[in-house]
């Protein structure tokens, strides 16, 4: 158990709709970071938020959005939902400002049909 | 970004040591190295992470080639509870900040 929180569990919903996913950082973690995982690959970096600001982006579209709260916990917001998008959403949170130790969450498991 | 190499698949036989290699040939001076592994579709476990000298926890020694362009993964003593995707990463920090990039790591089957 790492600490890190996520919800929900499982989602489901269809192409074109909005999501937001939330995850409660590990007491004392000002970094959180979110992934996505297809199935049978690793992990990709979506963003990272330092003290409410962003500070490091993958390879997505706008329509991935983040916002980290003043108590450090997050939501992950998707637009426009694609097919594609169907995924293990990871959050990981980390003590400093670079998160390079990251603890994560179970993840939260979208379907788009 | 730095990138990592790693094979696909690795079999150990239970109460081995099992070594998992990750190249990372583009690394540069202040990049660590870090170790996950991924059970099932759990989230990834933080397993170990170094930048130049060798490191040892309690689950895993990390040994760092002194060019640092490849490093190893050593589970002493795996169990069947080691089966699982090992992912060796390398963070970097560019123009667009913090990434952290994970490649398809390697899958650890340990046998009984």
């Amino acid at each position: 158990e790492t600490g890190v929180t996520q919800s929900p569990t499982h989602l489901i919903k269809t192409r074109g709709q909005q999501v937001t996913l939330r995850c409660s950082s590990q007491s004392g973690h000002n970094t959180v970071s979110w992934y996505q995982q297809a199935l049978g690959q690793g992990p990709q970096f979506i963003f990272q938020y330092y003290r409410e600001e962003e500070n490091g982006r993958g390879n997505f579209p706008p329509r991935f959005s983040g916002l980290q709260f003043p108590n450090y916990s997050s939501e992950l917001n998707v637009n426009a939902l694609e097919l594609d998008d169907s995924a293990l959403y990871l959050c990981a949170s980390s003590p400093g400002q670079k998160g390079e130790t990251q603890y994560f969450g179970p993840g939260t498991r979208l379907l788009v049909l | 970004d730095a990138k990592t190499t790693q094979p696909t698949s690795m079999d150990c036989a239970e109460g081995r040591a099992a070594n998992l290699p990750c190249n990372h040939s583009t690394i540069s001076g202040n990049e660590y190295v870090y170790w996950y592994r991924q059970i099932h579709s759990q989230g990834p476990q933080y397993i170990i992470h170094g930048l130049k000298n060798n490191e040892t926890n309690e689950m895993a020694s990390l040994i760092i080639t002194e060019d640092r362009k490849s490093s190893t993964l050593i589970l002493p003593h795996a169990t069947l509870r080691d089966t699982a995707v090992y992912y060796c990463i390398v963070r970097s920090q560019g123009t667009g900040g913090f990434k952290t990039i994970f490649g398809a790591g390697t899958r650890l089957f340990v046998k009984a």
